[in-house]
């Protein structure tokens, strides 16, 4: 069964800090993975996407870890700020059909403090 | 920022009434989908759609009718809400299989 599973389900730092957020997933066959973040009562928003080739991609203050052999994948957020409190969502897509069906994790809560 | 909108943003109704949820793109997109969201939960596809006069039903089982006779307008209309319908309601859109763009969504509270 396609899933995806993420870690922690909620986090709270201190503004400054880094974090680490966790996606494992068992889609096949895999297409690309996307990390998205959710503002409360907005849509997602794309922050990066990697193809099964890459290992690494950076926007910004995010960069975001892709294993294809363990199907992991993380992502590194950099000096939080109070504006990166948001629900951070891993997508996979695979490629077995045309639409480009997505699986969408739970989302890590993240929340920054002052 | 994508330029895909929702209408209306938050609504909140009686049972039984019949309601309508927008949902607009400006991008040109051929592909357009519909997703429900409960806090905490993941995004389940309800509808999608390949282009004009093109409409299928998702993973999860909703009462839900959508229809596309525009391809920029791919609303969702439900006939009779229910409390059970209560959920978060985001509308994106996609050419071909790339990155989907997502509206603000539309908060639908049924009493």
């Amino acid at each position: 069964k396609n899933q995806v599973e993420q870690s922690p389900q909620s986090l709270i730092i201190l503004e400054g800090k880094n974090c680490t957020l966790q996606c494992n997933y068992t889609v096949s066959p895999f297409s690309n993975l996307r990390w998205y973040k959710q503002d409360t009562g907005r849509g997602p928003v794309s922050l990066t996407i990697m193809t099964f080739s890459e290992n690494t991609k950076s926007n910004g203050r995010y960069t975001a870890t892709l294993d294809a052999d363990t199907k992991q994948s993380s992502l590194h957020i950099t000096a939080s700020q109070l504006s990166d409190s948001a629900s951070y969502i891993c997508v996979v897509s695979d490629r077995g059909s045309t639409l480009g069906r997505l699986y969408f994790g739970r989302g890590t809560q993240l929340t920054v403090w002052p | 920022e994508a330029d895909i909108y929702q209408t209306p943003r938050y609504l909140v109704i009686g049972t039984g009434k019949k309601i309508t949820l927008e949902c607009s793109q400006t991008m040109g997109h051929d592909k357009m989908y519909w997703y429900q969201q409960d806090p905490g939960m993941e995004l389940h596809l309800i509808h999608y759609s390949y282009g004009v006069n093109s409409t299928e039903k998702g993973d999860l089982s909703s009462e839900s009718t959508v229809s596309r006779i525009r391809t920029e307008h791919f609303p969702l209309t439900l006939e009779s809400a229910r409390p059970s319908h209560t959920s978060q309601y985001l509308c994106a859109s996609s050419r071909g299989s790339n990155e989907q763009f997502f509206g603000p969504g539309t908060r639908l509270t049924v009493l």
